[in-house]
């Protein structure tokens, strides 16, 4: 079936605009994760969100940083006047349940942002 | 709070020797182990997990490790590596919640 997608693939912007990057999650996947990928900090856990639930916001590093789920489904994460240092890869990820149990995770290719 | 650390940042091995890449973790709770491979330009896909049972953890493409609570580790290990193992590798562990924290990373670079 089809695996997690995410768009675009790559985005520069110009510093101090505003960027929306989209997850569609696999079908019937509860809960949905963002994570950020940079040459100086690697991997890092921003946002996750389960059911209808209030998402876990407390990896997001600013409050220029925010995310929606709609419909229980997509996702955009949204970074508004945009700086040098928000340059990394943009990954979303999936799974089935979301809980104390650890389900696995199921990611996109990802998007590369440039801030110019 | 969990953290998990990957020593060695590059490997390289001769195509047909062993692989051993290191991860070891800290955890407040009982942790659940994750090995994750990246391929250029692609996104992270599981190739294994420690839950709770058996120790010693199969997964995809002949990898296996094993945890080992007295040493916290869950060092990845593949008998005889393959071109196509070539990958960045990525340890992460949780306490039980669902944020995986990643180790920085492993280059692993396979050559004739």
């Amino acid at each position: 079936g089809a695996g997690v997608s995410q768009s675009p693939s790559n985005k520069v912007t110009e510093k101090g605009k505003d960027v929306e990057l989209r997850c569609d999650p696999i079908s019937g996947h509860t809960a949905l994760y963002w994570y950020r990928q940079s040459l100086g900090q690697g991997l890092e856990f921003l946002i996750y969100f389960q059911g209808n639930s209030a998402p876990d916001k407390s990896g997001l590093p600013s409050d220029r940083f925010s995310a929606e789920r709609t419909g229980g489904s997509v996702s955009t994460l949204t970074i508004q006047r945009t700086q040098q240092e928000d340059s990394a890869v943009y990954l979303c990820a999936s799974s089935l349940v979301g809980g104390r149990a650890p389900d696995t995770q199921y990611f996109g290719p990802g998007t590369r942002l440039t801030v110019l | 709070a969990q953290s998990v650390t990957q020593l060695g940042s590059h490997v390289s091995v001769s195509e047909g020797a062993l692989v051993l890449l290191r991860c070891n973790y800290s955890s407040s709770v009982p942790p659940y182990l994750f090995w994750y491979v990246q391929y250029p330009n692609q996104g992270l896909q599981l190739l294994l997990k420690y839950t709770t049972g058996a120790t010693l953890v199969k997964g995809i493409n002949g990898f296996e490790a094993e945890f080992k609570k007295s040493e916290t580790s869950f060092h990845l290990t593949k008998p005889s590596a393959h071109m196509s193992d070539a990958a960045e590798y990525f340890c992460a562990v949780t306490g039980g919640g669902n944020k995986l924290t990643f180790g920085t990373g492993t280059q692993l670079k396979v050559e004739l």
